[in-house]
């Protein structure tokens, strides 16, 4: 089956420096990868998604993710934090294995910005 | 547009009684699911359904039933509530098909739901 796998709970960077979301993935086949931001009391929302070509794709809100190939990483990265990005992240991957298609979530990684 | 809509926002059950949670979309997409969120766990797939009349289940559906009799709406049945359902649900549609594009979900504000 495929799945994603974020190793940080939590992640605090100071505003204005940069961050990063760790991310990687198992998959057989080619990756459909996607991350989401969910604020608090708030329902998940996409930010960006690799599918193919650029390795550096950018999302909503000034957010990137570095595809990895070799690493099979999927991180996200933004170049200067803001408090408002503080919220929780997931990783996620198409996933078709078991006979239907689904997306499989990550367990999360809850960024802190410190102002 | 309101996108995707639930209701309650909150609930308090006790263990034994039954309930529905409502989930509707007006984006006319054919895609639906319901999640749970646990601490820990991330989201797990509960039940899903590609269209009207036709609903599977994800990896976590003992305890729940669904049904699709229109586009827009996907109820969300717990039959017999228990303490191991307390979570937080969400609802999310998309459109169907294989296309990169059809997998980006939108989500409902989600259902506190406590069993005691």
């Amino acid at each position: 089956a495929q799945s994603v796998a974020q190793p940080e709970d939590q992640v605090n960077v100071a505003e204005g420096n940069p961050l990063t979301v760790k991310c990687t993935y198992s998959v057989s086949g080619n990756p459909y990868l996607f991350w989401y931001v969910q604020y608090p009391n708030r329902g998940l929302q996409f930010l960006l998604k690799y599918i193919t070509g650029d390795n550096l794709v950018k999302g909503s809100y000034g957010f990137e993710a570095e595809f990895n190939k070799s690493q099979t990483s999927f991180h996200l990265k933004k170049p200067s934090a803001l408090v408002s990005d503080s919220a929780l992240y997931f990783c996620a991957v198409r996933d078709i294995s078991g006979g239907y298609q689904k997306v499989t979530f990550g367990t999360g990684t809850k960024l802190q910005v410190i102002p | 547009n309101a996108g995707v809509t639930q209701t309650p926002k909150f609930q308090v059950l006790k263990t034994g009684q039954s309930m529905t949670l409502q989930c509707a979309q007006d984006m006319n997409h054919e895609y639906m699911s319901w999640y749970r969120q646990d601490p820990g766990m991330g989201l797990r797939l509960i039940h899903y359904s590609v269209g009207a009349g036709i609903t599977d289940q994800g990896e976590v559906p003992n305890g729940y039933n669904v049904s699709r009799s229109t586009t827009e709406d996907f109820p969300l049945r717990l039959l017999s509530a228990a303490p191991s359902q307390t979570s937080v649900y969400f609802c999310a549609s998309r459109l169907s098909g294989s296309l990169a594009t059809s997998y980006e979900q939108y989500f409902g504000p989600g259902t506190r739901l406590t069993v005691t």
